[in-house]
């Protein structure tokens, strides 16, 4: 089954303390991207990926660190988490071929930073 | 301005009622645009894409009018299941493969 994963589905943290949501996806999508999610903002992309190793700025990457070693993965790191990135996170992936393709979202990781 | 402007909602309708979602949109020079349905705390999933000419699926219709910025999605003989929020989704021309959101249009049908 075509899917985009997202790992953990939930998670409650503390300010300061390191943490990666990973990211897979297995329909051999060459971009993939992440977005936050708040009220009354919608989704902002954070980071999004055009390759392996070819990684540039959303709109909100303050805060967030990515990486692109396979295709398949693209895991978001937060370095020190505060509590202003609580949000409910997607990942998403599309193959750009023709116009913008549509875009497969993973089902969510919802993150609380006390 | 944002980018991309919806009513935020929500549209309470009965069963079988027709309604109409609106969406304007900043950048002219965008190219692509989409309708995308969010149920509460899901993923966004495509509903479907515009064209210049507009289209149809089955009981939805989506315009659209370069001119104006303007993005219309409607619905016909709504269902209880049709419940949830529509995102208006336009391209940025600014970035390869960039989608910008909109806040969503949220509806609820009722019995």
């Amino acid at each position: 089954e075509a899917q985009v994963t997202q790992n953990p589905r939930y998670l409650i943290t503390v300010t300061g303390k390191k943490l990666t949501v990973t990211c897979s996806q297995n329909m051999n999508h060459e971009y993939m991207s992440w977005y936050r999610q708040d009220p009354g903002l919608g989704l902002r992309q954070i980071y999004y990926s055009m390759n392996v190793e070819v990684t540039d700025k959303g709109d909100v990457p303050e805060g967030y660190k990515v990486s692109r070693k396979e295709k398949r993965n693209f895991p978001l790191i937060l370095e020190s988490p505060s509590p202003n990135q609580t949000s409910l996170y997607f990942c998403a992936s599309s193959s750009p071929r023709g116009s913008t393709d549509t875009q497969y979202f993973g089902p969510g990781t919802r993150l609380t930073v006390l | 301005r944002k980018e991309v402007e919806q009513d935020p909602g929500p549209f309470n309708v009965p069963e079988g009622a027709t309604v109409a979602f609106n969406c304007t949109y900043s950048n002219s020079a965008s190219q692509s645009f989409f309708w995308y349905r969010q149920d509460c705390r899901k993923e966004p999933k495509l509903l479907m894409s515009v064209y210049s000419s507009g289209n149809e699926d089955g009981r939805f219709t989506a315009q659209l009018n370069r001119a104006s910025q303007y993005i219309s999605l409607l619905i016909r003989d709504s269902k209880l299941s049709d419940s949830a929020t529509y995102l208006c989704v336009v391209n940025s021309p600014t970035g390869f493969q960039k989608l910008v959101f909109g806040t969503g249009t949220r509806l609820l049908v009722s019995p």
